[in-house]
């Protein structure tokens, strides 16, 4: 069975251009979450949906950053615009219910110069 | 402000030792407490978890320990093997508001051969 995939799997890019993360969660799943991990937070919780509805983003940093998902088998997570302080990895999950364990995708290694 | 932490950022064992990972919590609305393991590149994978109801929950060569006065878990892996060498967080469901989880900063083990 496919897991969690996001894309792209590199990103470099200058301060100050749009950045799009894409995820596609697990069929079936109907809770995706975005994580962001750095060293001094560890995994911080950005935002999470339940069927398809954003349900807190109050880990989202600022205004710059926003997320969608338009289906059950989308989501984006956009930063616009980027600053180098933005550079992490980036994670979706998704899981069965917002309570179960998650199934986490490989993350998005964003670089803003 | 972390609320789960995990103290120690790394950790190195023998390989056949015993390995402890410890967490430790400061929200009692916390019911339940999750381990993941992440190798380099790649998402964390669910490892094994705790209700807030018990105090050891067993799987294999992994164990979790939860001590619910102190506000603190521990992992334990017996024996370590060279396989296990990857970075653990703890996570803590939080059912006060919007439930969801809450990551601590993780643990790098390395087993040694």
């Amino acid at each position: 069975d496919a897991g969690v995939i996001q894309s792209p799997r590199h990103e470099v890019t200058e301060m100050g251009q749009e950045v799009t993360l894409r995820c596609k969660p697990i069929s079936g799943h109907n809770s995706l979450f975005w994580y962001r991990q750095t060293m001094m937070r560890g995994l911080e919780l950005l935002i999470y949906f339940n069927n398809n509805v954003p349900i807190d983003d109050s880990g989202m940093p600022e205004d710059r950053f926003s997320a969608k998902m338009p289906n059950a088998s989308f989501s984006t997570l956009k930063i616009q615009p980027s600053e180098p302080r933005d550079s992490a990895v980036y994670f979706c999950a998704s899981s069965l219910g917002s309570l179960g364990p998650q199934h986490f995708g490989d993350g998005t290694r964003l670089s803003i110069l | 402000d972390q609320q789960v932490k995990q103290n120690s950022p790394s950790l190195s064992v023998q390989e056949g030792r015993i390995s402890i990972l410890n967490c430790d919590y400061t929200n009692s609305m916390f019911d339940y407490f999750l381990w993941y393991k992440k190798y380099p590149a790649e998402g964390p994978t669910f490892l094994i978890s705790i209700s807030s109801i018990k105090d050891k929950n067993e799987d294999g060569r992994f164990t979790v320990f939860l001590n619910k006065s102190a506000k603190h878990l521990s992992l334990h892996i017996v024996p370590s093997q060279p396989g296990d060498s990857a970075v653990y967080f703890c996570a803590a469901r939080d059912t006060s508001g919007t439930y969801k989880y809450i990551f601590g900063t993780g643990t790098r083990l390395k087993v040694l051969a």
